[in-house]
């Protein structure tokens, strides 16, 4: 099955640097490519998703980019915020066989103010 | 509703008992997920109800866990002779179509 490995597993960052979270998955299949917030003690919320027939896409401060040949895909944040401190999860899903998605394991940010 | 919403928030069993964990997704949607997180981890797939059926099941653990969406929307994940290693949080997740998850808060299970 799928396995969707997200590098780094903590990042700190001052305010308005920017941050870059990168995920890895295996199976070529796999076609959509979220990301989540995840707050402490919440439910995960949707902040930006991708699919297979586009690299890169953007929305204000964040922004992901797609490279199916290496198999790999980023989340990037600029200008980030103290309000940007959560949890963020990479997944990736296929319309074939199991059809859920798959999550990695998750990087803590902590935007120092 | 206008949420994914989930019952109860948070539940304290003794090892050995059996617990019931419910889900009431979007109205609407027709895909619901339940997925099992432990601290510091992703989401990990249990199963997947495509309308009234399980379309996937090959998450659950082991067959102490049980799962079932009769009517097509509610849901109840089913767990019996709980263990210490079955707490975590319990999210389930409702889709309209392939692709976005919306989540519940999740429900907590404390298996002492």
């Amino acid at each position: 099955g799928e396995n969707v490995e997200q590098h780094p597993s903590t990042l700190s960052v001052q305010e308005g640097d920017s941050a870059v979270i990168k995920c890895t998955y295996s199976d070529s299949a796999s076609n959509y490519f979220p990301w989540y917030k995840q707050e402490l003690g919440k439910r995960p919320q949707l902040i930006i998703d991708i699919r297979s027939n586009v690299g890169e896409k953007k929305d204000q401060r964040i922004a992901v980019t797609l490279n199916k040949t290496a198999k790999h895909f980023s989340l990037h944040i600029t200008e980030t915020q103290p309000e940007d401190s959560a949890v963020y999860f990479c997944a990736a899903y296929m319309d074939t066989g199991r059809r859920a998605l798959t999550f990695g394991s998750g990087t803590r940010l902590q935007v120092q103010p | 509703g206008a949420g994914v919403s989930q019952t109860p928030s948070n539940k304290v069993t003794e090892k050995g008992k059996y617990v019931e964990l419910r889900c009431d997704p979007i109205s609407g949607h027709t895909a619901l997920y339940w997925y099992r997180q432990s601290l510091g981890q992703g989401p990990e797939f249990l199963i997947y109800f495509q309308g009234t059926g399980a379309a996937d099941d090959s998450g659950l653990p082991n067959d102490r866990f049980f799962a079932v969406r009769p009517e097509g929307s509610v849901s109840t994940l089913k767990i019996q002779r709980t263990e210490r290693g079955d707490s975590a949080v319990y999210l389930c997740a409702s889709s309209l179509d392939a692709g976005e998850l919306f989540f519940g808060e999740g429900s907590r299970l404390t298996v002492l």
